[in-house]
């Protein structure tokens, strides 16, 4: 069965410091990838997506992901974070034509101002 | 768009009860999704919706579990004679192309089952 891993459950860090979230899938065939964020309150929304094309992705708020095919990889990066990216991330694939979504079980960003 | 919106936003039931939920997708998106996340955990699949057909179900569904689209626009999700290990969030989600579009959550219902 395809599943998602997320290495880093729960990381804090203070502002400006660079952020990298891991995340791992399994499954051989076709991807979609995307990124989750879930700021404190709010409902879940797309950071951003791969689906085809340039592997280096970017999203909202200066985020980016590399999707790497021969590790399955497909981590999250910001260069320097603000007090506002804390929040929960989640990554996600889908696999085939039924949408479905596949999330690994999150990693909780605390950023110190 | 008014985006995805979901009610009641939160439901504290007894064991036993049986509970509905009701999700508005964003109009004219064809897909509806549902999803269950508890504590600590990335949201996991339940069920999902091309118009009115219900074209999969996750073996998470137990029988007491159904889900409707009577007219291809909004859903609901009931759970019958509920469970303390019901209790979760319950997400939904719509999107408007199968495989490659972005699907757009819904706020969620909290089920608190005493």
């Amino acid at each position: 069965a395809q599943s998602v891993s997320q290495h880093n459950h729960h990381v804090i860090l203070s502002e400006a410091a660079s952020l990298e979230l891991g995340c791992n899938y399994s499954y051989g065939g076709t991807v979609n990838l995307f990124w989750y964020v879930q700021y404190p309150g709010q409902h879940l929304q797309l950071l951003l997506k791969y689906f085809s094309g340039d592997p280096l992705v970017k999203g909202i708020k200066g985020f980016e992901a590399e999707f790497i095919k021969s590790k399955f990889s497909f981590n999250l990066r910001k260069p320097s974070v603000q007090w506002s990216d804390t929040a929960e991330y989640f990554c996600a694939v889908n696999v085939g034509n039924t949408g479905k979504l596949i999330f690994g079980q999150g990693t909780t960003l605390q950023v110190k101002p | 768009d008014t985006g995805v919106s979901q009610d009641p936003r939160h439901k504290i039931t007894k064991r036993g009860q049986n509970v509905t939920f009701r999700c508005d997708p964003i109009s004219e998106h064809n897909r509806l999704y549902w999803y269950r996340q508890t504590l600590g955990q990335g949201p996991e699949f339940l069920t999902y919706f091309q118009n009115e057909a219900q074209l999969e179900k996750s073996r998470l569904l137990s029988d007491r579990f159904s889900a409707e689209r009577p007219k291809g626009s909004f859903s609901t999700l009931e759970i019958q004679r509920t469970e303390q290990g019901d209790s979760a969030m319950y997400l939904c989600a719509s999107s408007s192309n199968p495989g490659a579009d972005t699907q757009y959550f819904g706020p969620g219902t909290r089920l608190t089952v005493l």
